[in-house]
């Protein structure tokens, strides 16, 4: 059983740099969803996809995070010139919406890649 | 911001009910009440959902409260790998949306 899976799993940088998450959502699922969570807090909402298609992203996701799923499958969270509250980890989830049927809120979460900005 | 207030912290012993509170009186009638759980360094993970009648799965149930005001997830029988902060989230069934977490309740299971 594959789960959602994602690389890096941990990732130290320095002040300035860019760097590049990836996920792989369960195969079947069409939605992919992006958050962030820093320590002591619950997870925050940053993006989510259906298909390739972006259809929502938060005000969290300054002009210097960039987020892509070019053929509907795997994901990239690019953060570019990284700054120290940038260091959070960073949580994929993803979903199946079926058409034409409710969503019901089943995300199934990754275990995360922790970035480090020092 | 989250619709939901929970207790920041609670004990329970090993083996006995687990009984974890969240108010969301603020809730609207086509919104659903999620739970989540988060064991430490691990994603989020999916317990149970429900909109206005009690639900039960292999996990947890979950007491909603006539007025959908208030509900409750009950651990039947704590273990120490239930140790995790739980997260209620309410959310629009249907909704293209996100889940909007808050800072849950960090449930200590002891011996």
């Amino acid at each position: 059983d594959t789960g959602v899976s994602q690389n890096p799993r941990h990732k130290i940088t320095k002040r300035g740099q860019n760097v590049t998450f990836r996920c792989d959502p369960i195969s079947e699922h069409n939605r992919l969803y992006w958050y962030r969570q820093t320590l002591g807090q619950g997870p925050e909402f940053l993006t989510y996809f259906q298909n390739e298609a972006q259809l929502e992203k938060s005000r969290l996701l300054s002009d210097r995070f960039s987020a892509e799923r070019p053929k509907g499958s795997f994901s990239t969270l690019e953060i570019q010139r990284t700054e120290q509250g940038d260091s959070a980890m960073y949580l994929c989830a993803s979903s199946y919406k079926r058409g034409g049927i409710r969503d019901l809120g089943e995300l199934f979460f990754g275990e995360g890649s922790r970035l480090t900005v020092l | 911001d989250a619709k939901t207030t929970q207790p920041t912290s609670m004990d329970c012993a090993e083996g006995r009910a687990a009984n974890l509170p969240c108010n969301h009186s603020t809730i609207s009638g086509n919104e659903y009440v999620y739970w989540y759980r988060q064991i430490h360094s691990q994603g989020p993970q999916y317990i149970i959902h429900g909109l206005k009648n009690n639900e039960t799965n292999e996990m947890a149930s979950l007491i909603i409260t006539e007025d959908r005001k208030s509900s409750t997830l009950i651990l039947p029988h704590a273990t120490l790998r239930d140790t995790a902060v739980y997260y209620c989230i309410v959310r629009e069934g249907g909704s293209q949306g996100n889940l909007i977490f808050g800072k849950g309740t960090k449930l200590s299971v002891k011996p």
